[in-house]
């Protein structure tokens, strides 16, 4: 079964618009951390935001927010004003405990890609 | 800022070559990463090293093998490149282990293999 699940394989929205892109997850481990990295056509991964399991809060970082549900496990992310720039492959990522023992393995999800139009 | 580095942007091998990819990092992390990339498949891990000499396998260590002999150097080995092993390969590295650590990628080598 998939660990990170994210439905949507392309994203459409207007400029300025804001976008929600959907991520849901599955582990047994309370403690677990969910990442959101954006891949430009560039193909680097950049870090946009992170949120802990037991954060009270959801997470922001700008123009980026993360609706954290944990009793759906659900972790999408909201962009807000979206620009042009913001065409790129995204995706979820969660680190858990499940996976042999080790607090290390980050599961990434299939990404969603977001196209900005003008 | 965190620069994790990678020794070639692209790069063209013929089946049954050894292939060494290379990555760097400056900001002496512990931990750093191999993934591969495929469409449709997401980043699946390859190998990871939590320390100098150690390592351990990820989800798809089968045909490869890495070496990290120095903190800042981590190495992919591909001991008999095959054509199945064409991807884009991305290096990552991380301060620690706990959840809230997040991964600096490299900018990635895609790698043709025919």
């Amino acid at each position: 079964a998939q660990k990170i699940t994210q439905t949507q394989p392309g994203m459409f929205v207007q400029e300025k618009e804001a976008v929600t892109l959907d991520c849901t997850y599955d582990t047994s481990d309370p403690s677990y951390g969910l990442f959101w990295y954006k891949q430009p056509s560039s193909g680097e991964m950049i870090f946009l935001i992170y949120q802990g399991s037991y954060d009270q809060q959801n997470a922001t970082e700008g123009r980026y927010s993360l609706n954290f549900q944990k009793a759906r496990k659900s972790a999408n992310l909201v962009i807000s004003a979206s620009q042009l720039g913001d065409s790129a492959m995204y995706f979820c990522a969660m680190r858990d405990r499940n996976s042999g023992g080790s607090n290390y393995k980050l599961t990434f999800g299939k990404g969603t890609l977001l196209t900005v139009n003008p | 800022d965190v620069k994790v580095t990678q020794s070639s942007r692209y790069l063209v091998k013929r089946t049954g070559e050894k292939v060494f990819l290379e990555c760097v990092q400056d900001m002496d992390h512990e931990n750093m990463f191999w993934y591969r990339q495929d469409p449709g498949l997401g980043l699946r891990l390859i190998y990871f090293s939590y320390d100098v000499k150690m390592k351990e396998k990820g989800d798809i260590p089968e045909g490869y093998s890495v070496s990290r002999e120095k903190k800042e150097r981590f190495s992919l080995i591909l001991e008999s490149a095959s054509t199945n092993q064409t991807s884009m390969y991305l290096c990552a590295s991380s301060l620690g282990l706990a959840g809230y650590n997040e991964q600096f990628f490299g900018p990635g080598t895609r790698l043709t293999v025919l």
